[in-house]
């Protein structure tokens, strides 16, 4: 089956750039997703990229695709303390009527 | 995006008793809802599809007659959790999908069963 993998824990400094990365397994996913949850809450779509795509930025995010290797990562530029939260990667193989495939999340601790 | 609410957000019940949970879809007519469940720190587990107007798909090793689930309407889909058990204590998440690329996630419902 599926299975998406991410480091568990990763932590920065504050104002440094942060790279979380995934690797999937699944050749036919064609949408990858980042999500953000903070402690005791849902989860909040950061962005998505279609797998025709190698990169994608958003302000402070960059995504980017290697289709090749299945790696999949988010960078986050000028990392804040708001950033501390727990980030998943996620696939999916077709539009949005197919659940998502979730990695394990990442850790993310951003010290002052 | 659709805004997705739950209700409750946080339940405490006692064993053997059963707890239903609500997912409504607030701005958008949600053809298919999606329930997740995530043990702590962990990732989320999807339980069952939920497809409006006809019976809900679960995922190998969840219990139907257990988790009894009712997408009735566009709006709302719940989830019933019967004969609650401690094990069953965890973080119940829903999404909406309505066929572009992007889910939308509710909020989540802390169950605790003591």
């Amino acid at each position: 089956g599926e299975d998406v993998e991410q480091s568990l824990f990763l932590s920065v400094r504050e104002g440094d750039s942060s790279v979380i990365n995934c690797t999937y397994t699944d050749s036919s996913s064609t949408y990858l997703y980042w999500y953000k949850q903070e402690p005791g809450a849902g989860l909040q779509l950061l962005t998505y990229i279609f797998s025709n795509m190698d990169m994608k930025q958003d302000q402070r995010l960059t995504v980017l695709l290697n289709k090749k290797d299945k790696h999949l990562s988010l960078r986050i530029a000028d990392t804040q303390t708001g950033d501390s939260a727990i980030y998943f990667c996620a696939e999916s193989t077709a539009r949005g009527n197919t659940p998502l495939v979730f990695g394990k999340g990442t850790r993310l601790s951003v010290i002052a | 995006g659709a805004v997705v609410s739950q209700h409750p957000s946080w339940v405490i019940c006692k064993s053997g008793t059963s707890v239903k949970i609500e997912c409504r879809s607030l701005d958008f007519q949600a053809t298919t809802m999606f329930w997740y469940r995530q043990f702590p720190k962990q990732s989320l587990m999807l339980m069952a599809t939920s497809n409006e107007g006809s019976k809900a798909t679960y995922e190998q090793g969840v219990e139907k007659d257990k988790f009894l689930i009712n997408h009735a309407s566009l709006t709302l889909s719940t989830l019933t959790v019967t004969s609650a058990h401690p094990e069953d204590s965890s973080f119940y998440i829903c999404s909406v999908a309505g066929g572009s690329y992007e889910q939308y996630f509710g909020p989540g419902t802390r169950l605790t069963v003591t």
